[in-house]
């Protein structure tokens, strides 16, 4: 694999079900960061993660949780859906967490959750 | 608070100048940053500023003035598959990225 890739392309999931969406970098980013994104809205942080093993609260962090094992991966689960959680969720990863360096992003995640 | 500001759609004709503005009003300021996505995919990096003024990168040129939280992206030549959403986003005093909601550009032929 070459940059930032994520798991399912889609899924659609009923209501109470667990869910984890995956991510992996193969560029040896120091920091990963999941977003959602809504029709009309900005892309909003969830969760980001500036080196393996620290996780941090973004924007909209509520009902998700992440982890940070290596530095590879940075997975992100719902534990218990909700339909307002149907969005589109993209990972992505930098350099250097707390920089103005570029972030690269992941294809996306397209959930609904019904 | 934290706010970006930038048009929610613009129409231009291919061959022609473009000019997609953005406003921030954010607790702190680290940078400005300009991505493209084109619907369905990924955003990608267009262009980061730290410092007053333009940067000029081929086709697409991005200004900015700390003291008036402006900043605005400028596409010359355009063609057709320029057509996409333009985000703006401001790097905050947490060095987290603050998105407006994207600006959708049609170039019309």
């Amino acid at each position: 694999i070459a940059g930032i890739t994520q798991a399912p392309t889609s899924q659609i999931l009923a209501a109470g079900r667990r869910m984890t969406l995956r991510c992996t970098q193969d560029m040896r980013h120091n920091a990963m960061y999941w977003y959602r994104q809504d029709l009309g809205l900005g892309l909003r942080l969830i969760h980001y993660s500036n080196t393996a093993g620290t996780t941090g609260k973004g924007e909209v962090p509520d009902g998700y949780s992440v982890s940070r094992a290596n530095t590879d991966d940075f997975p992100l689960t719902l534990a218990s859906a909700v339909p307002s959680q149907t969005s589109v969720y993209f990972c992505a990863s930098s350099t250097l967490g707390g920089s103005g360096n570029e972030q690269f992003f992941g294809p996306g995640t397209r959930l609904t959750v019904l | 608070g934290q706010n970006i500001d930038q048009p929610t759609e613009m129409t231009a004709t291919e061959g022609a100048i473009v000019q997609i503005n953005c406003t921030y009003q954010t607790s702190g300021f680290n940078g400005l940053f300009w991505y493209q996505q084109h619907a369905g995919e990924a955003p990608t990096f267009l262009s980061y500023n730290v410092l007053d003024g333009l940067e000029e990168k081929g086709r697409f040129s991005s200004f900015l003035s700390r003291s008036k939280g402006y900043s605005y992206l400028l596409l010359k030549e355009l063609q057709m598959k320029d057509s996409a959403s333009y985000l703006c986003a401001d790097l905050d005093s947490n060095y987290q990225l603050i998105w407006g909601a994207g600006t959708k550009l049609i170039i019309k032929p």
